[in-house]
């Protein structure tokens, strides 16, 4: 099956840094969602990105399917960005199951 | 439009007990998935319903089992718990084969 695979595991910035987080898929997919876990486990979603750039405020998505990984940039961080982020890849064929990543831990201080 | 629900939010058995965790899909989705998330791991898909039939089960034994309704709203059941089974368990829905959104998710400690 598809593996995926997310750098840094853990990243520790100051406020108003930008950052960078990087999922690498192993084969073909026709769906990639980035998501935002918070404290309480709600999975966030940021984007659904399964080729292409998307922005939304501070944060922009890429997704490079021939090159099979994606990038999520937050840009100008704040301490309420800090989360556990996940990528999550769906399959070209069957159910259309995600396959997460081991997920990015981001936390930024004051 | 409401989102996915889930109840209960937190739960505690004891080993050998049976439990069934409901979840409420977005309004004008039909299919529902499952995935359970262990401490410090990220979710693993358990199985998807699409329109009242299984459409796909991953690596988990036949004692992990689910039902989808007519107004496309979910159960899990899982029979015999066991200790490993403590974890997050998490619904989400969608519209076919497009992007999944998840409910807040049910807390299952298993003692």
């Amino acid at each position: 099956g598809i593996q995926v695979e997310q750098s840094p595991p853990d990243l520790i910035l100051q406020e108003g840094a930008n950052s960078t987080l990087r999922c690498n898929f192993s084969d073909s997919v026709n769906n990639l969602q980035w998501f935002h876990q918070n404290p309480w486990g709600q999975l966030i979603n940021l984007f659904y990105i399964p080729s292409g750039t998307k922005q939304n405020g501070r944060l922009s998505a890429t997704t490079v399917a021939t090159e099979r990984y994606s990038l999520l940039y937050i840009s100008s961080s704040q301490t309420t960005d800090s989360g556990v982020y996940f990528c999550a890849v769906g399959g070209a064929q069957g159910a259309q199951k995600l396959v997460f990543g081991q997920g990015t831990r981001l936390t930024i201080n004051p | 439009e409401t989102g996915v629900t889930q109840s209960p939010t937190h739960l505690i058995k004891t080993r050998g007990q049976q439990v069934t965790l409901r979840c409420s899909s977005q309004s004008g989705h039909n299919t529902v998935s499952w995935y359970q998330q262990a401490l410090g791991q990220g979710p693993q898909f358990i199985f998807q319903y699409y329109r009242e039939e299984e459409n796909g089960r991953g690596n988990f034994p036949p004692r992990f089992s689910g039902l989808q309704f007519p107004n496309y709203s979910s159960e899990l059941n899982v029979n015999a718990l066991e200790l490993d089974d403590s974890a997050l368990y998490l619904c989400a829905s969608s519209r076919s084969y497009n992007e999944q959104f998840f409910g807040p998710g049910t807390r299952l400690t298993v003692l």
